[in-house]
């Protein structure tokens, strides 16, 4: 079955821009997580959705946002971006699974970086 | 605060040579410890989910084990394709969702031929 499928996958902004990242998960999935990676803080929380419903929030400022539809499909937005927002940004899904922890299954990512 | 801790940053290996990552992790309640395997430009990879100390997984050259405080990536006679980061996860029974994991900073295996 198709995996986690994330768009662009490679983007390059100035500062003071927004982007909007977009993540389509797994047939089925109801799940759908944002983390940011980065060389320093390595994986990070963002939020997560489920059934169009933000579930979760990591501690990012309010520049982050994002938000799901129905057909779980999910996009996350960043405003005013700065330099230090330069990341890899993934995506994961998640089913329903046994004994309440879930596996995430991660997309490849989308590179931003900010100039 | 729910912390995760991965040992050593960097490993080199000789092809054939057995080793073992350790993550050790400072979780309220356990519901989960996760471990996942990334290559350069990609995105995690999922390896295994333990869910109780004594647990173990193994597939084929890695086997995982799980105490109270810390698991371990055992890999026996690693082969070159065996090289990427290795990332230990941990979600925590007070988190109200299950999409919420607490990375460690990950181990960079190489394995030389």
């Amino acid at each position: 079955k198709a995996g986690v499928t994330q768009t662009p996958r490679y983007l390059i902004k100035t500062r003071g821009q927004q982007v909007t990242l977009s993540c389509s998960p797994i047939s089925g999935h109801r799940s759908v997580s944002w983390y940011q990676q980065t060389p320093g803080q390595g994986l990070q929380f963002l939020f997560e959705y489920f059934s169009e419903t933000q579930r979760n929030k990591g501690n990012f400022p309010g520049r982050f946002s994002g938000r799901q539809f129905s057909n779980s499909r999910s996009e996350m937005n960043v405003s005013t971006l700065e330099l230090g927002d330069s990341a890899l940004y993934l995506c994961a899904s998640a089913g329903d699974g046994p004994l309440g922890a879930n596996v995430l299954t991660f997309g490849a990512g989308s590179r931003l970086t900010v100039l | 605060e729910d912390q995760v801790t991965q040992s050593p940053e960097a490993l080199r290996l000789q092809e054939g040579e057995s080793s073992s990552l350790n993550c050790s992790y400072t979780v309220s309640g356990l519901r989960g410890l996760f471990w996942y395997r990334q290559d350069p430009g990609k995105g995690p990879e999922f390896l295994f989910t333990l869910y109780s100390a004594g647990e173990e997984k193994e597939k084929e050259r890695l086997k995982a084990t799980l105490t109270k405080k810390e698991s371990f990536l055992h890999i026996t006679a690693p082969k070159p394709e065996d090289s990427a980061t290795y990332l230990c996860a941990v979600q925590s029974t007070g988190s109200s969702n299950t999409g919420k994991l607490i990375f460690g900073q990950g181990t960079t295996l190489q394995v030389k031929p």
